[in-house]
């Protein structure tokens, strides 16, 4: 059982915008405003999209977005690619100085 | 650019010790600001963060593993490694170097994974 909660799956159209929501607790994503993504294709190693919370790394498309509400943080992507169909990963760090990792989200773009 | 790439056996026999290597090539060890990592992700998709070493020694560990992990680093051959003692097939799965530079998730670089199946 993973730590944060992740629907199993999500889908969307091109063009359209899609949120997944990531919710854990009061002791990591509601404590620090240190929750990342990850986008995941298959065979591939995980690419960082968003850091502490609303940052992206160089590189990343302002199409991705994160936000945080008390305990529960979203990524949108907005303006749907193909190539955006991936799995994507919440963590956080908590308040035991530890990381844990959402159960993924399988992003199917129809 | 900083690459990382693992090694190491990817057949492990069931209550043996694992050992694996990850090689960090584009930066140098001795200075701040890594944290030297290994995760995990199981044949069911499921990413678990193992733990971390900071280049000063200090390391963290997942609790739920910490009493059959360990982390070092050997800043003379630019490495870090992770041995896993006492493996069931529960510990089969694809594991990752990687680094993050505040310690707090943010992996910005990842090696490409190596698959380890525990089984007899």
């Amino acid at each position: 059982q993973s730590a944060l909660t992740q629907p199993a799956s999500v889908s969307g159209s091109p063009g359209q915008s899609i949120t997944i929501p990531c919710t854990g607790t009061s002791s990591d994503v509601g404590y620090y405003n240190y929750v990342s993504w990850y986008q995941q294709h298959p065979g591939k190693a995980p690419k960082l999209m968003i850091y502490e919370v609303t940052n992206r790394p160089s590189g990343i498309s302002n199409r991705f977005s994160g936000s945080k509400s008390g305990n529960t943080a979203s990524l949108t992507i907005s303006g749907l690619q193909a190539e955006d169909e991936a799995d994507y990963y919440c963590s956080s760090y908590t308040d035991t100085s530890t990381l844990v990792f959402g159960g993924g989200t399988k992003l199917t773009v129809v | 650019q900083m690459q990382l790439l693992e090694s190491g056996p990817g057949l492990v026999k069931p209550s043996q010790t694992l050992s694996l290597n990850c090689t960090v090539s584009g930066v140098s060890f001795n200075s701040g600001g890594h944290y030297w990592s290994w995760l995990r992700q199981f044949p069911g998709k499921g990413l678990e963060w193992i733990g971390y070493i900071y280049y000063s020694g200090t390391s963290y560990y997942n609790p739920s593993l910490t009493s059959r992990i360990s982390i070092s680093i050997d800043s003379s051959k630019n490495q870090f490694s992770l041995t896993l003692s006492s493996v069931t097939a529960a510990d089969t799965a694809v594991y990752f170097c990687a680094t993050t530079p505040g310690g707090y998730g943010d992996f910005s670089d990842w090696g490409q994974g190596t698959l380890v199946t525990v089984s007899s």
